[in-house]
């Protein structure tokens, strides 16, 4: 059964560095998406990306996230200079898009630990 | 006001007994609900997804919507070990973009 998957599954970096995690969706799936969770918080959403731009964004994504979708496989968050704050689990998730918006495939996360 | 709002638990039940979680939300707009399961430092696992009211059988589960009252259920039969984890609601206004999930409860399923 094809699934989402992420890379790295753990990421730790220092206060101001650059990160980038990365997401291989489902092949035939056609919009993505980032969240996040804190750990022992809810699930948040970040960004969804469709036909290579950005749909919506929440007020966490600034102007230290970006997205990409460099090639027909990967799905990139940035962190340009990461803060303590942004230590989480990072969730990439896929949708096909022909049932609704509701079938969403995350991948297993990528925690990152900012020191 | 929160825009989803779920009870965080934790509910501890025996095997076999019938779990109900539920949901709660604000944005009339939302018309597409999804419950995921999610195991201790693990993606969320969809589970169901239904759209506007009515209800959705699989299997063990139920999922059900009163867009009336913005409450939304889900119902586990014949529950298992196996059940234990955090249940997350989702829902969403209807475009492919924002979602917004409740809390999560926590389950445990005491043989």
């Amino acid at each position: 059964e094809p699934e989402v998957t992420q890379t790295p599954s753990h990421q730790v970096t220092q206060m101001g560095q650059e990160v980038i995690l990365r997401c291989v969706p489902i092949s035939n799936h056609l919009y993505f998406y980032w969240y996040r969770q804190i750990l022992g918080q809810k699930v948040e959403f970040l960004v969804s990306f469709y036909n290579n731009e950005i749909s919506e964004k929440s007020e966490i994504f600034d102007d230290q996230f970006s997205v990409e979708r460099p090639d027909g496989s990967n799905f990139t968050l940035k962190i340009r200079s990461t803060k303590l704050e942004d230590s989480a689990m990072y969730f990439c998730a896929s949708s096909k898009g022909d049932r609704g918006p509701g079938e969403q495939y995350f991948g297993p996360g990528t925690r990152l630990t900012v020191t | 006001q929160k825009e989803v709002e779920q009870d965080p638990g934790p509910l501890s039940v025996p095997e076999g007994a019938i779990v109900s979680l539920n949901c709660t939300y604000s944005n009339s707009a939302f018309q597409y609900f999804m419950w995921y399961r999610q195991y201790s430092r693990k993606g969320p696992e969809l589970l169901m997804y239904t759209y506007s009211s009515g209800n959705k059988e699989d299997g063990r589960f139920t999922a059900q919507v009163d867009k009336s009252s913005k409450y939304i259920s889900l119902f586990i039969r014949d529950s298992q070990p196996s059940d234990s984890a955090t249940y997350l609601c989702a829902m969403s206004a209807g475009n492919f973009n924002k979602f917004y999930f409740g809390s999560g409860t926590k389950l445990n399923v005491k043989p």
